[in-house]
C-alpha cells in the first residue's frame, strides 16, 4: 500500500523529443506528488510537484499529469535536451501526516544529441 | 541562499564500527529528514526530526539513530555497521511540518557516501 511504482526503468529519447515517465500508487491517502531530478554524484533536486485538486501542472518544459481515479501520475518533458539526461524519481506523501516521501525506483533518462 | 549541506562527502568504515553523518538544513527550515539511497533499493525514508524531536521513523533497525540540535542541524548515527549499510545517505529539509500550513517541499543535500568494508 505504501509503494509507488515507476516505469520505465530506463528511457532513451532523441533531442527535441518528448520524454514520458509514469508512476502509479495504491494508497489513496497520498495527496502530494513531487518529481525529483538527480544527476550522478548529486542529491535529488525538486523539479515540480502536484496536489490531487488539479489534473495538470506545467512549469516550463516539464508537465505533470495526474489521474486521481486511476491513481496514476506522469511527468512529460517536452523538447528534451541532452542536459536533461539524469535519473528521475516520482514520490508521494501525505500532507499533514507522516511527512515521509515514498519514492519510485527511478527512471534513467538519456537524451541523445 | 545556501542549500542543505552535508558532511563528510565520503566516509569509509569497517564492519562493526560506528558512523556519524551531519546535516545543516536550509536557513529557516526546522524539519530535517534522512533517507538512504542504496543500490537497487532506491530512496528509503529513515528519520524525520522537527524542533529537536524525532517525529517519524522508517523501517530500519534501532542501530540507526539521530538527533536534531537547537540550531536545527542534525546528526545521523549508524552503530555496528554492516556491509549492506553502504549507501548514499541523503538529508533533506523543509520549512516546517505540513500541518502548520507552511510549504512542505523537501529539499535535498548532496549526500554522504558511506562505504563499509
Amino acid at each position: 500500500q505504501q509503494q509507488v511504482k515507476q516505469s520505465p526503468q530506463s528511457l532513451i529519447v532523441q533531442k527535441g523529443g518528448i520524454s514520458i515517465i509514469n508512476c502509479a500508487y495504491e494508497n489513496t491517502a497520498f495527496d502530494y506528488f513531487p518529481w525529483y531530478q538527480q544527476f550522478p554524484g548529486k542529491g535529488p533536486a525538486l523539479l515540480i510537484a502536484i496536489r490531487p485538486d488539479v489534473s495538470e501542472k506545467k512549469e516550463g518544459r516539464f508537465t505533470i499529469s495526474f489521474n486521481k481515479s486511476a491513481k496514476q501520475f506522469s511527468l512529460h518533458i517536452m523538447d528534451s535536451q541532452p542536459g536533461d539526461s539524469a535519473t528521475y524519481f516520482c514520490a508521494a506523501s501525505m500532507v499533514g501526516g507522516s511527512e515521509k516521501l515514498v519514492f519510485g525506483k527511478g527512471t534513467k533518462l538519456t537524451v541523445n544529441p | 541562499e545556501a542549500g542543505v549541506t552535508q558532511s563528510p562527502t565520503h566516509l569509509i568504515k569497517t564492519r562493526g564500527q560506528q558512523a556519524t553523518l551531519r546535516c545543516s538544513p536550509i536557513s529557516g527550515h526546522t524539519s530535517v529528514y534522512w533517507y538512504q539511497q542504496a543500490l537497487g533499493l532506491g530512496l528509503q525514508f529513515l528519520l524525520w526530526y522537527d524542533e529537536g524531536e524525532e517525529r517519524n521513523r522508517g523501517n530500519f533497525p534501532p542501530r540507526f539513530s539521530g538527533r536534531q540540535f537547537p540550531n536545527y542541524s542534525s546528526e545521523l548515527n549508524v552503530n555496528a555497521l554492516e556491509l549492506e549499510d553502504s549507501a548514499l545517505y541523503l538529508c533533506a529539509s523543509s520549512i516546517a511540518p505540513s500541518w502548520t500550513g507552511s510549504s512542505y517541499e523537501q529539499y535535498f543535500g548532496p549526500g554522504t557516501r558511506l562505504t563499509v568494508t
